[in-house]
């Protein structure tokens, strides 16, 4: 099992500019959430979701959109990139919810100048 | 709503030390409650975690936690510090509010280990 993948591992992005942040899980795990981290702050939860096609928002979902319609895969998008964004995020997974133990991905290193 | 603090952002102790890392959680329910380490340059990998069974809960790496309900506390200890552990250390309650849930984690707190 490759567990949780993250691509791409480094961005450099300009304000304004938009991109998807890819996260993958091969453990057929039905929970899958985003997470940001800055320092001092630890994780914060942006989106997260139950199962294909059932998305919810986390503490911080705004300027973040997230779809699930597969089981493997939940795509993070930044709509319209701001240097408050950056950031490094992180996806990961579980078998049913929050209580179960989370997996995380390598996560992927975010710059927006 | 649920909410962790941990104290201390930054905990150093010399190789062979008591390694402790504090976690006081806010539940208005019984908590589920996770300590979680982070390598540099990596994720998160669970240590530990309590789910209502024993209060003392033993993870990997010699590391174990008390969870006490009365002082609201979920303390991470190892008897004898390794450079390895070096690494910062997250504690985590989850909410169960909604479906699935949500884990909010603590600020983090960063073990340095001292020859």
């Amino acid at each position: 099992n490759a567990g949780v993948t993250q691509t791409p591992k480094f961005q450099v992005l300009k304000t304004g500019q938009s991109m998807t942040l890819q996260c993958a899980q091969d453990m057929n795990h039905e929970y899958m959430s985003w997470y940001r981290q800055d320092p001092g702050m630890g994780l914060r939860l942006i989106h997260y979701s139950v199962g294909a096609g059932i998305t919810d928002q986390g503490e911080v979902p705004n300027g973040y959109n997230v779809s699930r319609s597969t089981t493997e895969d939940f795509p993070l998008r930044l709509l319209s990139a701001a240097p408050s964004q950056t950031s490094v995020y992180f996806c990961a997974s579980s078998v049913r919810g929050s209580t179960d133990t989370q997996y995380f991905g390598p996560g992927t290193r975010l710059t927006v100048l | 709503a649920q909410s962790v603090t941990q104290l201390g952002s930054h905990v150093s102790v010399s190789e062979g030390a008591l390694v402790l890392l504090r976690c006081n959680y806010s539940s208005s329910v019984p908590p589920y409650l996770f300590w979680y380490v982070q390598y540099p340059n990596q994720g998160l990998q669970l240590l530990l975690k309590y789910t209502s069974a024993a209060t003392l809960v033993k993870g990997i790496n010699g590391f174990e936690a008390e969870f006490k309900k009365s002082e609201t506390s979920f303390h991470l200890t190892k008897p004898s510090a390794h450079m390895r552990d070096a690494a910062e250390y997250f504690c985590a309650v989850s909410d169960l509010r909604g479906q699935g849930g949500k884990l909010i984690f603590g600020q983090g707190t960063e073990l340095s280990v001292k020859p």
